[in-house]
């Protein structure tokens, strides 16, 4: 959408096949994560979280895995559908106050 | 439940003008953030207010300033507005118990 980077990585895929999406995040103090979803005009859309007590966490369609060692998030959606084409951020926070970090964000696009 | 309200939604100011935008909470939620997003920064952290005390502060100068009333309503105010200026702003809510973001549709400044 118009509010977002001009030149974002771009995911494409076949509708029906499972995504993946992957984030580097900044800090190892990092103890919470989030992923977003925003659509064209929109503002961002919580998907799922996950704690850095976790190592995964699943949705409704939708999973995110993190990795500490390499400082790594990945979000995998299931069954691609249209609907799902968006830009998806992850967010990261530590201590004290919501203020995240948000990663630079990946454009999604779901081929029929 | 009603989502979280910002207003304007669009607005046009020219450079050296002021701007206030207004950002309506999801009700019962006391934590209230701000962020720019730009095709070039993405989403950047501006600030935090709960209970009307500001609970974080992003790199952002002086001009940037905002407040919260006691009804957890918050304004922020861009002074002496610049070119670059021109972005979404986006308001979060989030609730004590979370500390998920809850995002409004935003407020789009452009800056002439």
């Amino acid at each position: 959408g118009e509010s977002v980077g001009l030149h974002l990585p771009t995911l494409s895929v076949q509708e029906g096949d499972n995504s993946i999406i992957n984030c580097a995040y900044s800090n190892s103090a990092s103890d919470y994560f989030i992923w977003y979803k925003q659509e064209s005009g929109k503002g961002p859309q919580f998907i799922i979280d996950i704690r850095s007590n976790m190592d995964k966490r699943q949705g409704q369609r939708v999973t995110v895995l993190l990795n500490k060692t390499v400082k790594h998030l990945s979000l995998q959606i299931a069954a691609t559908q249209p609907g799902d084409s968006a830009v998806y951020f992850c967010a990261e926070n530590w201590g004290y106050g919501q203020n995240f970090v948000f990663g630079p964000g990946t454009r999604l696009s779901v081929l029929p | 439940k009603a989502g979280v309200t910002q207003t304007p939604r669009y607005l046009i100011k020219t450079r050296g003008q002021q701007v206030t935008l207004s950002c309506s909470p999801i009700s019962g939620h006391r934590s209230v953030s701000w962020y720019q997003q730009t095709p070039g920064q993405g989403l950047q952290f501006l600030f935090e207010y709960f209970s009307e005390t500001q609970r974080n502060k992003g790199n952002f100068p002086g001009r940037f300033s905002g407040r919260q009333f006691s009804n957890s309503r918050s304004e922020m105010n861009v002074s002496t507005l610049e070119l670059g200026d021109s972005a979404l702003y986006l308001c979060a809510s989030i609730p004590d118990s979370t500390g998920e973001l809850f995002f409004g549709e935003g407020s789009r400044l452009t800056v002439l």
